[in-house]
This record gives C-alpha cells, structure tokens and sequence, in this order.
C-alpha cells in the first residue's frame, strides 16, 4: 500500500499568513494526488486534483504543487474560513489512500 | 448541482449487518465512478470501497474484503454498501462521495453514522 505522510499534523496561523502543508508518498504517483479542506462536523470538499488543478469555485489563494513523492498545498493569504484540517489523497494505485491530516489552526 | 444523500446508518451489534444507501442527484449518476469513504471519530479519512459505472469492477480496502459488498443501481440512482460481520473498528461516519477523472473524490454526501458496539 502507498503511505501518505503529511507535515505538519497541526499549525497555528494568522490570517493573512502564507501556509504550507507538504505530503510525502512513499512510492511514485506520478501527479496523482488530491487535496481536501474538512470543517468541524462537515463533509470533506475537494480543492485540488492532479496536483496541482484548482477544483472549480475554490478560492485562487489555494495551490498545489509537485509531482511523484512530493506535494505541497500553499494557501497564500490565510483566510478566517480556512481554518480547517486537510487531507491530502492519492489515486494512483488501490488501495487509494490518505495522508493523516493537517489541522489549520488560529493563532 | 450535485447532490449525495446517504442513509442507513444506525447501532448495531457486533456481528450485525447493515445497509447503507446513497440517492444521486444532479448530475449522469451512470457515467461516474462511485465510492464510499469513512472516518471514525476523531480520526482522518479511509477510503473504503469504488465501483465501475456499469458495477463490473470493484474494488476494496483490505479490511473490509469479504464483509462489505459494494453495489448501485443506476435506474434509480443509487449506491449501496451492504455491510456484514461488523467490528466496532468499523464505527465511523460513511460517506458517499463521486468520482471524477482518474478518481478523485469531488462531491461528497453529508454522511451517515454507523456505530457498532454491544
């Protein structure tokens, strides 16, 4: 199976404030990986796929980036909206998996 | 716009079975991939089960091979997970959610409870 290790598993920011969540896969997927944003009691929502395309309608401060084992998501002007736990996800092989989940929280 | 709706959730015991039910709306139910993913509480999410448009393949995460069958019908847009031989590890919320392109998850359900205990 492909472990999906995120980093940091929690982080305090300040809106305003550029943010980095990074995802290591522990085998080659190529550009296969997902991001989603998750709120308290809701169901996740997707905001990036192929690494690195937006989701239609998610905010143009989201980005995705890398490809093969390593990933980030960048949030360029914290939002008081963002805060929020991530997942990052990837689709390359079965089982399809999931990172750990990174919490995004208020400082 | 698409709409997940899942049912079917509830206790039960362990050992017991259960029947979880998802109602598409909005979009060509028959053309997508379909998938069911959960998370415990307090925990991150795991996928659990995808079916093929057609329902000819199936694919599923080891714990739950040969307990869970993944099913749909598209005549009346719907997704099924039937669940047998519950653990309590199996406790979590399940969503329904629609895959799209290579299968990521772009449209999730609200979710449905399961819990299993004594």
């Amino acid at each position: 199976d492909i472990q999906m290790t995120q980093s940091p598993s929690s982080l305090s920011a300040s809106v305003g404030d550029r943010v980095t969540i990074t995802c290591r896969a522990n085998q080659d997927i190529s550009v296969w990986l997902a991001w989603y944003q998750q709120k308290p009691e809701k169901a996740p929502k997707s905001l990036i796929y192929a690494a690195s395309t937006l989701q239609s309608g998610v905010p143009s401060r989201f980005s995705g980036s890398g490809s093969g084992t390593d990933f980030t998501l960048t949030i360029s002007s914290l939002q008081p909206e963002d805060f929020a736990t991530y997942y990052c996800q990837q689709y390359n092989t079965y089982p399809l998996t999931f990172g750990g989940g990174t919490k995004v929280e208020i400082k | 716009e698409v709409q997940l709706v899942e049912s079917g959730g509830g206790l039960v015991q362990p050992g017991g079975s259960l029947r979880l039910s998802c109602a598409a709306s909005g979009f060509t139910f028959s053309s997508h991939w379909m998938t069911w993913v959960r998370q415990a509480p307090g925990k991150g999410l795991e996928w659990v089960a995808n079916i093929k448009q057609d329902g000819s393949d199936k694919q599923y995460v080891d714990s739950v091979k040969g307990r869970f069958t993944i099913s749909r019908d598209n005549a009346k847009n719907s997704l099924f997970l039937q669940m047998n031989s519950l653990r309590v590890e199996d406790t979590a919320v399940y969503y329904c959610a629609r895959c799209a392109g290579d299968c990521h998850f772009d449209s999730w359900g609200q979710g449905t409870l399961v819990t299993v205990s004594s």
